[in-house]
């Protein structure tokens, strides 16, 4: 099942903060956060395991729940390179899952 | 060489051509993934290619056949398509199935079906 994503769009000014929640319904070994700019595909930025490390890619930072099956991305004074669609991508819990699940998807857009 | 290049990048098609989406990567990963996107939404899986065989087929229609001639490239065969299927197609690969969820994708090919 689809991972669900809120909000659905953002829209902040430069040096503002964000955070995007991921849910699931499966159990979840790992939690993957992709950003995708209008017309590009999309990056990987970071990967959360079950009782791992909140991670951190620039000033953009992540945390995984395990008990409650969700993920936050944490946007920090956000700047214009920001903007774009993210996506959380969970495995469920059984081990050596091949696929990945992309979540409904955030649509962040920085203004000056 | 860290890039997952795909070819063509545009491609309109009619219903009864035949054409090939191309995908290449020279990372050493042993796992390959054609996804399918359409407009504001996630991508898709369409196939997972794990050591050149064909490991997950999510019900794809059989318009679309793909193919892996070595462990570097990936094809994707276009067959009687429907408008519907216009979308962008993303390649993606992995260092290995197990490690699905770090993907390295392509740039993608938008495909546009009349």
């Amino acid at each position: 099942q689809q991972p669900v994503q809120s909000p659905q769009a953002v829209i902040l000014r430069e040096g503002e903060d964000a955070v995007i929640n991921c849910s699931s319904s499966k159990a979840l070994y790992s939690v993957h956060w992709y950003r995708q700019k209008h017309g590009e595909a999309p990056v990987f930025l970071m990967i959360l395991l079950k009782g791992g490390e909140q991670m951190r890619h620039e000033k953009i930072s992540a945390s995984f729940n395990e008990k409650k099956q969700q993920s936050s991305l944490y946007l920090t004074a956000s700047q214009l390179s920001y903007s774009g669609t993210y996506f959380c991508g969970t495995d469920a819990d059984d081990f050596g899952n091949e696929k990945l699940t992309f979540g409904t998807g955030t649509r962040l857009t920085i203004i000056p | 060489d860290t890039e997952v290049t795909q070819t063509p990048k545009h491609l309109v098609m009619g219903m009864t051509n035949k054409k090939s989406l191309k995908c290449e990567q020279h990372m050493g990963h042993r796992a390959m993934y054609w996804y399918k996107q359409k407009a504001k939404k996630p991508p898709e899986l369409m196939f997972v290619y794990s050591y050149e065989k064909l490991s997950i087929n999510e019900s794809v229609p059989s318009r679309f056949s793909p193919e892996c001639p070595n462990s570097s490239l990936l094809n994707l065969h276009l067959h009687a398509l429907q408008p519907e299927d216009s979308a962008l197609y993303l390649c993606a690969s992995s260092q290995d199935k197990a490690l699905a969820g770090t993907q390295f994708f392509g740039p993608g090919t938008r495909l546009t079906v009349l």
